[in-house]
Order: C-alpha cells, then sequence, then structure tokens
C-alpha cells in the first residue's frame, strides 16, 4: 500500500529564506506525486506534480521538488519565502492498483510560518 | 484553466435539515470527482469517489445512505448530506480530475463549511 509522510507539522522561517517541506513516500511502484497548497478556509491550489518525466519539477509561485527514488522523497523548496506563502501545504501520491480510479494519499500537512 | 467551483461556501442551518452541496468543474469535463472531509488542523479525508452516470463508491466508515453523492453529468456532482446531526458539522471539499489517468492532478473547489446548529 502507498503513503505519505511529511517531516514536520509546522515549519517557521524568515521572510527571504529558504523554504524546505519535507515529503516521503512508500509505494512499490513508480509514484505519481503532487504538492498541493490550500490557504484558510479554501480548498487545495495544486503547487506541481511529478508523473515519471523530469525528476526537478517546477511548479508555481516559485516553488519546486526533486523527486529522489534512493531517498523515496519528493519535498518541496523555495529560494526565498515570501509572506504570501504561509499556508497550509500537503504532498500527496496518487494511489496505482489495477482497476483503480487513482485516488489521492495525502499526507498529515504541513503549516508553513512566515515571520517578517 | 481547471476551474471547481463549489456552492454553497458556507451552510448554517438546524439539525435534521438535509443539505445538498454542488460541485461543477468549470472549463472541463471530469470523469472523476472526489469528496473529501477536513477537520480542523488535519488533512482530508476521502469520502467517496463518483463517475459520471455510475454510482459513488464509498470508503469504509463513510455512510452512504447519510452521504448522497449524484454524479449526473460530466460538469457536475452533489452531495447531500442527509438528516444533518451536529457532529456531520465540517468542511467539505470536492475535487475533479480531468481524464481517467491517476496521472493527472485533482483539481479543487474552495469548499463549504457547514454548520449544524
Amino acid at each position: 500500500a502507498q503513503s505519505v509522510t511529511q517531516l514536520g507539522s509546522h515549519v517557521s522561517v524568515s521572510e527571504g529564506a529558504l523554504v524546505l517541506l519535507r515529503c516521503n513516500y512508500s509505494s512499490s511502484v513508480p509514484p505519481y506525486l503532487f504538492w498541493y497548497v490550500q490557504y484558510p478556509n479554501q480548498g487545495l491550489q495544486l503547487l506541481l506534480k511529478y508523473t515519471s518525466a523530469a525528476t526537478l519539477v517546477k511548479g508555481i509561485n516559485g516553488f519546486e521538488a526533486e523527486f529522489k527514488k534512493s531517498e523515496t522523497s519528493f519535498h518541496l523548496t523555495k529560494p526565498s519565502a515570501h509572506m504570501s506563502d504561509a499556508a497550509e501545504y500537503f504532498c500527496a501520491v496518487s494511489e496505482l492498483r489495477s482497476g483503480n480510479t487513482g485516488k489521492l494519499i495525502f499526507g498529515q500537512g504541513t503549516t508553513l510560518q512566515v515571520k517578517p | 484553466g481547471a476551474v471547481v467551483s463549489q456552492h454553497p461556501s458556507w451552510v448554517i442551518c438546524k439539525s435534521g435539515t438535509s443539505v445538498k452541496i454542488e460541485c461543477r468543474s468549470l472549463d472541463f469535463q471530469a470523469t472523476t470527482m472526489f469528496w473529501y472531509r477536513q477537520f480542523p488542523k488535519q488533512s482530508l479525508m476521502l469520502m467517496a469517489t463518483s463517475n459520471e452516470g455510475s454510482k459513488a463508491t464509498y470508503e469504509q466508515g463513510v455512510e452512504k445512505d447519510k452521504f448522497l453523492i449524484n454524479h449526473a453529468s460530466l460538469t457536475l456532482s452533489t452531495l447531500t448530506v442527509t438528516s444533518a446531526h451536529p457532529e456531520d458539522s465540517s468542511f467539505y471539499i470536492c475535487s475533479a480530475r480531468q481524464g481517467a489517468s491517476s496521472n493527472q492532478p485533482q483539481h479543487f473547489g474552495d469548499g463549504t463549511r457547514l454548520s449544524i446548529l
């Protein structure tokens, strides 16, 4: 069975500092991986996705993530944090089974706080 | 592109009332739609998967008679919370996926905050 673990439920950085949000997955087959962001009282917005093409994936708002098969990781980074990046971030893996409709399995989420 | 509209945003109603939530894909056809429930400070819990023209597939522990899902067209799915009670109060979010492949991302609505008095 596939699973996702986000290390650190809360990450705090200063404005302008590097953002690193960690995500590790468990999967017996090559996974499809996604990062989503959620602002208060809103749905989720897709930041980026990995679907077995380039291992370094660039997304919106300056975020990128690198798929590392050897480490079973898909960490999200941004070189310089903005105040507007403060939100909840979710890593997700698409469940892959024969006949499956591709349900998303979400990590527990990481709250990113950006300090001025 | 890939906009999903969810209505209403907020619902406050009395216990025993049935509440319908709509999820529409505005600029694409959604073969599959998903309904989630989210408790405060927690991740999303999948309730059911809905395919156009067929019955929804519910996750274990989700009462299908309590949470009625209809996916009558490729752009609309509805979730009806029947005879809602305070314990049904939550944030409900829908998503829609364009195409049948599991490498296609889900696009989410803005959610519905349901409060049962």
